[in-house]
């Protein structure tokens, strides 16, 4: 199993700032993910963070907006840019401890608000 | 395009009764899905996937690809049974797709 640490875990922000959110995972993890949950919805998968390389975006989500390091195997960062009230949201790390079936372990989530 | 649809939003049960969350998916290819569970204040865990046929504190889920479902279903709820409960699908690429969500209330 691997245990995934996100800091901060909650955040109040102005508007137009940006915000960095970190993900430690106690492991080496062959993939890690970044998604958010908006208010009342469901998780919506923003990227993969490549170990060494650009995140891979999924559509709606571009690298201005989101931009994402890895910069080894065990952690990673999401910066939220330019922040609006619309990105007021729960960001959440994610990893799998192998490639295929590997179980998908998740942090407690970055709570955003954005005034 | 919605790959995984939990039609469900709320589902209230009592204490003792079964329970059934519905998820259907779409995929062309071979699906993989699992079952996600947050209880209150905890972080999102698996609760079990469908490769592995086992039954998870009471839980179980059919993989139909007839149908495509994939329902999960408990005989006798339990009230530490409310929690969000969600159906995901992992796509070719190993990233999880997920469903809307289920909150279920298990009554007293």
């Amino acid at each position: 199993s691997a245990v995934i640490s996100q800091k901060p875990s909650r955040d109040i922000c102005q508007r137009g700032t940006s915000l960095t959110i970190q993900c430690q995972v106690d492991s080496q993890v062959t993939m890690m993910f970044w998604y958010r949950q908006q208010p009342g919805q469901s998780l919506t998968l923003i990227a993969t963070a490549n170990q060494g390389s650009e995140a891979t975006y999924e559509s709606g989500f571009v690298i201005d907006k989101f931009p994402i390091s890895r910069p080894n195997l065990t952690f990673s960062t999401l910066t939220v840019s330019n922040m609006s009230p619309e990105d007021s949201s729960i960001y959440l790390c994610s990893a799998r401890d192998r490639v295929g079936s590997g179980e998908l372990f998740f942090g407690e989530g970055s709570r955003l608000t954005v005034l | 395009a919605q790959r995984v649809t939990q039609p469900e939003k709320l589902l209230s049960v009592f204490k003792g009764a079964p329970v059934e969350l519905k998820c259907n998916y779409s995929y062309s290819g071979s699906p993989e899905l699992f079952w996600y569970v947050q209880y209150s204040r905890q972080r999102l865990q698996l609760l079990l996937r469908h490769i592995s046929r086992e039954s998870i504190k009471g839980f179980t889920a059919d993989l139909n690809k007839g149908e495509t479902s994939f329902h999960l279903k408990k005989p006798f709820a339990q009230e530490e049974d409310s929690a969000m409960y969600y159906c995901a699908l992992t796509l070719n690429d190993y990233k999880l797709s997920f469903g809307a969500g289920t909150t279920v209330t298990v009554r007293a």
